[in-house]
């Protein structure tokens, strides 16, 4: 069992709607990431903590706001999305060591409509 | 630049046969990391194996094995015997001394009964 948890597993939004998803580990990692991945495609960075601070943006639309309250968790702000940022968004999390072992979540399932 | 290549979109195979997924990967940097990760339907991305630029070791792990070979840049993946539960898509990264994960286009890989 993944060790990375995130919650909801499926999330159905309109347009206008604002909801968070959220990530959760316990391996003592000091790095989180938020990945989001299309249907075919493979995964895609999104931002990256370490120790709690952002220290990658890959360009990502204001409208997805992270935060990271504490080591252990991950929330992902969404607000005012549109259709093409249904996707599965992972989460993931690693030790703070060059090279190490990233390790994701199930992930959750967004629908915007 | 860094890439890495699955150049098998989709493989189908019989239950017990042996099947290879291919990875080739492109760097000019001499310390670099290389993973396997299955992501079944459920969508969560499963590591597999974590491999360094300074080990050619090949490895086995049960059914899976793993064959590195620097020489031609490849990074390929074998499944004995295979079953229905290893029906999945299949990633191939590439990591450097950064927090991105450079991911190949994935394999999927379809076993019937």
């Amino acid at each position: 069992d993944t060790e990375v948890t995130q919650t909801p597993k499926h999330l159905v939004m309109g347009m206008t709607n604002k909801k968070s998803l959220k990530c959760e580990q316990h391996m003592g990692h000091r790095a989180m990431y938020w990945y989001k991945q299309k249907a075919k495609k493979p995964p895609e960075l999104m931002f990256v903590y370490s120790y709690e601070k952002l220290s990658i943006n890959e360009s990502v639309p204001s409208r997805f706001s992270p935060e990271c309250p504490n080591s252990s968790l991950l929330n992902l702000h969404l607000h005012a999305l549109q259709p093409e940022d249904s996707a599965l968004y992972l989460c993931a999390s690693s030790q703070v060591i060059t090279g190490n072992t990233i390790y994701f979540g199930e992930g959750s399932w967004l629908t915007v409509v | 630049a860094q890439k890495v290549t699955q150049a098998q979109t989709e493989i189908s195979v019989v239950e017990k046969e042996d099947v290879t997924l291919d990875c080739v990967y492109e760097t000019r940097d001499t310390t670099y990391y290389l993973f396997w990760y299955k992501q079944p339907p459920s969508g969560e991305l499963v590591f597999l194996i974590r491999r360094n630029s300074f080990d050619e070791q090949n490895e086995i792990s049960g059914r899976y094995s793993w064959n590195f070979q620097k020489s031609t840049s490849s990074f390929n993946f074998t499944i004995t015997a295979s079953q229905v539960v290893d029906s999945a898509v299949y990633f191939c990264a590439l990591r450097l001394h950064t927090d991105k994960l450079i991911f190949g286009t994935g394999t999927r890989l379809q076993v019937f009964p």
